[in-house]
């Protein structure tokens, strides 16, 4: 597609309660990221994928977070048993080239998980 | 680790003023630095790069330079507009091994008044 596309927009879910949030990057794009971006916390790194290599996990904040990449393509972030710390807006990212991104990542435009 | 120091805003201006948000960072190797913005109700946006020193990275009217002496990445525009107004991030992504992990600074709130 023209742009990295993020789904839902908008979710609001129960403490308690299974999230599945959605990226589908750039046509053509090998890496994707995701990060979360909370109020006063600013942006925080949480999973990197790169082509057919093992992701990089280290930003991930508990185990009840995960990433999956079918095909090398679509990413989804699920975060089980979700608790109100994890309010935020989730972004993904995509970039032509996983030697570092030099020109920078396309954005999506982010989902923003309330937990009440 | 790499780390981006960022002015701490919010910044308010009258339009047509000077625009300075400063920028200092950490990092191993040679960075690519970046400039970030985010409008209002809208996702990241890159606005400029540079990616070796003395670079300067433009657009829209801002700029910056790759400062490696200062390890700094200033982010400047001589002449704000009210549509200026948004949120600024600075980054950086690690040269070496590093593959690409964008480090982000806390942003700069920007409103520019009529």
């Amino acid at each position: 597609g023209a742009g990295v596309s993020q789904s839902p927009s908008n979710k609001v879910t129960e403490k308690g309660k299974d999230v599945e949030l959605r990226c589908d990057p750039i046509s053509g794009h090998t890496a994707l990221y995701w990060y979360r971006q909370s109020l006063g916390q600013g942006l925080e790194f949480l999973i990197y994928f790169q082509g057919n290599s093992a992701p990089d996990k280290s930003g991930l904040p508990s185990d009840r977070f995960s990433a999956e990449r079918t095909g090398g393509s679509v990413s989804t972030l699920t975060i089980q048993r979700t608790q109100q710390e994890d309010s935020a807006v989730y972004l993904c990212a995509s970039s032509p080239q996983g030697g570092g991104g030099r020109d920078g990542y396309t954005f999506g435009s982010g989902t923003r998980l309330t937990v009440v | 680790g790499n780390s981006v120091t960022q002015m701490e805003g919010p910044v308010t201006l009258s339009e047509e003023a000077f625009l300075t948000i400063n920028c200092t960072y950490t990092a191993t190797g040679y960075p690519s630095l970046f400039w970030y913005v985010q409008y209002p109700g809208e996702g990241l946006q890159l606005l400029l790069k540079a990616t070796k020193a003395d670079d300067k990275g433009s657009n829209k009217g801002f700029e910056a330079t790759y400062r490696k002496e200062t390890t700094s990445f200033h982010l400047e525009k001589g002449s704000v507009q009210v549509s200026d107004s948004a949120v600024y991030f600075c980054a950086l992504i690690s040269g070496g091994t590093s593959y690409g992990k964008l480090t982000f600074g806390q942003g700069t709130i920007l409103t520019v008044h009529p």
